[in-house]
């Protein structure tokens, strides 16, 4: 089983809304990322999870508020958000941050900030 | 940030024809991984490449890992209409902590 589940699969929120991004694997992998996706451009990364560690953060603004609650669950926070952010949110995971693992990717959350 | 350089950007092609792209980099990488996205999903993993100089089929799909681990090549044969979508190629480098760096990708239409 290689598989990466995220909800929702659509969000439409104003910009002084707050909500939530969920994304979901059981393969034990430790290792957990966010990706901010334009169309027809590669997934730009926001964020890693290390067994449960934020490790890296590519200077993304805090609007967006990742959460790392168990090695099972990885969380982003949106507040206030501007309609430039509307993208495709992809989560994936491997079994390590390490050089020579496979990073295997959720659907995605498309997102649209009005 | 950092990317391959992958090509070419787009190809429209018959059904039935042979497709080949690829990614060059001036870092040595670790793995090499191919993805392909649909509109609307995420990226799907083809196939994975850990050696240099690895050629590792997956069906109609072949990809080979460069001697000089800058490069990695995808061939597609015999295309069909579910080919069509956007193909990515991704590197890991040594001591990033996990980071793929992505290709630019290269966007398949197929003509039945």
């Amino acid at each position: 089983d290689t598989e990466v589940t995220q909800t929702p699969k659509h969000l439409v929120m104003g910009m002084t809304n707050k909500k939530s991004l969920k994304c979901e694997q059981h393969m034990g992998h430790r290792a957990m990322y966010w990706y901010k996706q334009k169309a027809k451009k590669p997934p730009e990364l926001m964020f890693v999870y290390s067994y449960e560690k934020l490790s890296i953060n590519e200077s993304v603004p805090s609007r967006f508020s990742p959460e790392c609650p168990n090695s099972s669950l990885l969380n982003l926070h949106l507040h206030a958000l501007q309609p430039e952010d509307s993208a495709l949110y992809l989560c994936a995971s491997s079994p390590s941050p390490g050089t020579e693992e496979t990073q295997y990717f959720g659907p995605g959350t498309r997102l649209l900030v009005l | 940030g950092q990317q391959l350089n992958q090509s070419p950007q787009s190809m429209f092609i018959q059904e039935g024809e042979d497709v080949s792209m690829n990614c060059t980099s001036s870092s040595i990488f670790n793995t090499w991984l191919w993805y392909k996205q649909d509109p609307g999903e995420g990226p799907v993993l083809l196939i994975a490449l850990y050696k240099a100089g690895e050629l590792t089929s997956n069906g109609r799909l072949t990809a080979q890992f460069g001697i000089t681990r800058k490069d990695s090549f995808l061939n597609i044969s015999a295309s069909i209409p579910s080919d069509v979508g956007i193909y990515f190629c991704a590197g890991l480098e040594d001591n990033q902590g996990g980071k793929l760096i992505f290709g630019q990708g290269t966007e398949l239409s197929v003509k039945p």
